[in-house]
């Protein structure tokens, strides 16, 4: 069965420093997607960040990157210049290539301090 | 792009009674949509997937007769908590995926929560 394992269940960073979330998955699929979504305080799911497995590039959307390394099946997400409203659940998420189930982690609780 | 709304935002009913939960996509037509329920700390669980003019299909351990799922529009989907009892008090959460619009990606509602007295 897949598995996404987030091994920090929290995390914490001083404004404008950065961190970075571990995500592992298992699966013997070759082609998915990776997504970290966050979840602030209001509990609306946000898109951050989006993989697909056979590029090779890591993603970036502004302060926000992964280090994808597709052979040790780790998806990690670093947060630049972190900001206050960083501050919430941050969830990794794996869907394999012809499934539309999304298979998330048990989240990272990241609190940003002042 | 890519709204994805819930109402209500919040629900308290009695026991016994029945609560409907609507998922619209505002801005984009959803073939799909997905019904998650997620308890307080934890991740998210996929209770069902719903499909435009077609039958859910419920994962294992899901109740498809106490959580109704009816997909009957391209924009609207909806979840009926049937018989409701104090253990069914949750957050739910729906998405939906369209076809041309990024189409590996699911786009979250803002949730429901229901608490049942």
């Amino acid at each position: 069965a897949q598995t996404v394992t987030q091994s920090q269940p929290e995390m914490s960073v001083q404004e404008a420093e950065t961190v970075t979330l571990s995500c592992t998955y298992d699966t013997s699929e070759s082609d998915y997607y990776l997504f970290w979504y966050k979840q602030p305080p209001s509990r609306q799911m946000i898109l951050v960040i989006r993989q697909e497995a056979y590029k090779q590039q890591n993603a970036t959307e502004n302060r926000f990157s992964v280090n994808f390394q597709k052979a040790a099946k780790s998806f990690s997400l670093k947060i630049s210049d972190s900001q206050l409203g960083d501050a919430a659940m941050y969830f990794c998420a794996y869907r394999p290539l012809g499934s539309e189930k999304l298979v998330f982690g048990k989240g990272t609780k990241l609190t940003v301090n002042p | 792009g890519a709204v994805v709304s819930q109402h209500p935002s919040w629900v308290i009913c009695k026991s016994g009674t029945s609560v409907k939960i609507e998922c619209r996509s505002l801005d984009f037509q959803a073939t799909t949509m997905f019904w998650y329920r997620q308890f307080p700390k934890q991740s998210l669980m996929l209770m069902a997937t719903s499909n435009e003019g077609s039958k859910a299909t419920y994962e294992q351990g899901v109740e498809k007769d106490k959580f109704l799922i009816n997909h009957a529009s391209l924009t609207l989907s909806t979840l009926t908590v049937t018989s409701a009892h104090p253990e069914d008090s949750s957050f739910y959460i729906c998405s939906a995926r369209a076809p041309g619009l990024l189409t590996d990606t699911q786009y979250f509602g803002p949730g429901t929560r229901l608490t049942v007295l």
